[in-house]
């Protein structure tokens, strides 16, 4: 089976722009959820997608949304964003029934 | 909300063992699991312990008591790959509802010839 993918892996913007990170889940999972990892707070939850409906959000400010698609593929935006933003933005799938979460490969977004 | 602590950094000889210990403070604990992740790379998954006792997959074992909210990783027969940072995360909530994870900051692990 095919692991999780992110597009773009790499993405470079300008402070004030707005940013879509797509996420495709393992086939067969439909729970998604994104993290924030950055150097100084580590990994954070963002928030969780199931079955197209968001299950739980961090603390994060309302300018992160999300959404998920019914193959349960999964963006994530961010508008005005600051500098502050620039991190490396992990995504994970689960199978139903299973707890276990599977990361992407990551979008490293540098805010400029 | 939870607090999680794991040391900040280790080092270790290769062929050796070393534990990694991880300890946390939680509301509603629903499971605790170990990632490993090599720099630049994305966490990948190794242990998840729900229940107290050991759980050994190969070279790796972890370790929870639930009633003392702790938990260890511990990897044996050491290899320079195996020089990478620690994520302890818990999950709270019941079972089939929002799979949050809370991770710690990591534990940099360096194996040394």
């Amino acid at each position: 089976k095919a692991g999780v993918t992110q597009t773009p892996r790499y993405l470079i913007k300008t402070r004030g722009q707005q940013v879509t990170l797509s996420c495709s889940p393992i086939s067969g999972h439909r729970s998604v959820s994104w993290y924030q990892q950055t150097p100084g707070q580590g990994l954070q939850f963002l928030f969780e997608y199931f079955s197209e409906t968001q299950r739980n959000k961090g603390n994060f400010p309302g300018r992160f949304s999300g959404r998920q698609f019914s193959n349960s593929r999964s963006e994530m935006n961010v508008s005005t964003l600051e500098l502050g933003d620039s991190a490396l933005y992990l995504c994970a799938s689960s199978a139903p029934g299973s707890e276990t979460q599977y990361f992407g490969p990551g979008t490293r977004l540098l805010v400029l | 909300g939870q607090n999680i602590d794991q040391p900040t950094e280790m080092t270790a000889t290769e062929g050796a063992i070393v534990q990694i210990n991880c300890t946390y403070q939680t509301s509603g604990f629903n499971g605790l699991f170990w990632y490993q992740q090599h720099a630049g790379e994305a966490p990948t998954f190794l242990s998840y312990n729900v229940l107290d006792g050991l759980e050994e997959k190969g070279r790796f074992s972890s370790f929870l008591s639930r009633s003392k909210g702790y938990s260890y990783l511990l990897l044996k027969e050491l290899q320079m790959k195996d020089s990478a940072s620690y994520l302890c995360a818990v999950r709270e909530g019941s079972s089939g509802s929002a799979r949050q994870l809370t991770f710690g900051s990591g534990t940099q692990l360096t194996v040394l010839p």
